[in-house]
């Protein structure tokens, strides 16, 4: 059965600092991992995506990275800013699947 | 151009009432799934179009819960007889090509902000 595990569940930093969130998948055959982050009350929206070949993407202050070997990615975030207080959701794509597999997500929040 | 849209944003009904939900997806966008997110709960899937048939519908939890999808467009998601259990925020999200084929980066879902429905 498809699964993906993130962690940890919930996250309080402050203002400035960094944090990274971690995802944990067992979906076969591996097809893509995007991370998408969903501001209370609205949709999910993508921030970065990638597949097998690719082990690091970033976006802004966003930086994902994928171990396909232990099938494992995580999202690092650089000097938070209170924006960054959001759900963050990773989810799995396998080949071959038009649905993917969604994390439970790892609710952030950024202090001033 | 626009991106998802979902009406109504809030829906409060009382139980064993019907209640439609609606999504337009972007503009040539063949692929509209539905999604039911609960409180503290991953994104439950719920069903999948492709054009205006669904070869997927495996995630609706009963049969109360039926979907529609007209011209390739607009779809509605229908529950009947609602069940306080059904109070979720149900999200739409659509793409340009089924999710995961060849792991093409068209195939991103765009979401819409969803309805949040309370049943009383």
């Amino acid at each position: 059965k498809n699964q993906v595990e993130q962690s940890p569940q919930s996250l309080i930093i402050l203002e400035g600092k960094n944090c990274t969130l971690q995802c944990n998948y067992t979906v076969s055959p591996f097809s893509n991992l995007r991370w998408y982050k969903q501001d209370t009350g609205r949709g999910p929206v993508s921030l970065t995506i990638m597949t097998f070949s690719e082990n690091t993407k970033s976006n802004g202050r966003y930086t994902a990275t994928l171990d396909a070997d232990t099938k494992q990615s995580s999202l690092h975030i650089t000097a938070s800013q209170l924006s960054d207080s959001a759900s963050y959701i990773c989810v799995v794509s396998a080949g071959g699947s038009y649905i993917p597999t969604f994390g439970r997500g790892t609710s952030l929040i950024v202090h001033p | 151009g626009a991106g998802v849209s979902q009406s109504p944003s809030n829906k409060v009904t009382e139980k064993g009432k019907d209640v439609e939900l609606r999504c337009d997806p972007i503009s040539g966008h063949t692929a509209l799934y539905w999604y039911r997110q609960s409180l503290g709960q991953g994104l439950e899937f719920l069903i999948y179009f492709q054009g205006n048939s669904a070869p997927d519908k495996s995630g609706l939890p009963s049969d109360r819960f039926s979907a529609e999808r007209t011209g390739g467009s607009v779809s509605t998601l229908t529950i009947q007889r609602t069940q306080q259990e059904d109070s979720a925020v149900y999200l739409c999200a659509s793409s340009l090509a089924p999710s995961g084929l060849s792991g093409r980066l068209y195939n991103e879902q765009f979401f819409g902000p969803g309805t949040r429905l309370t049943v009383l």
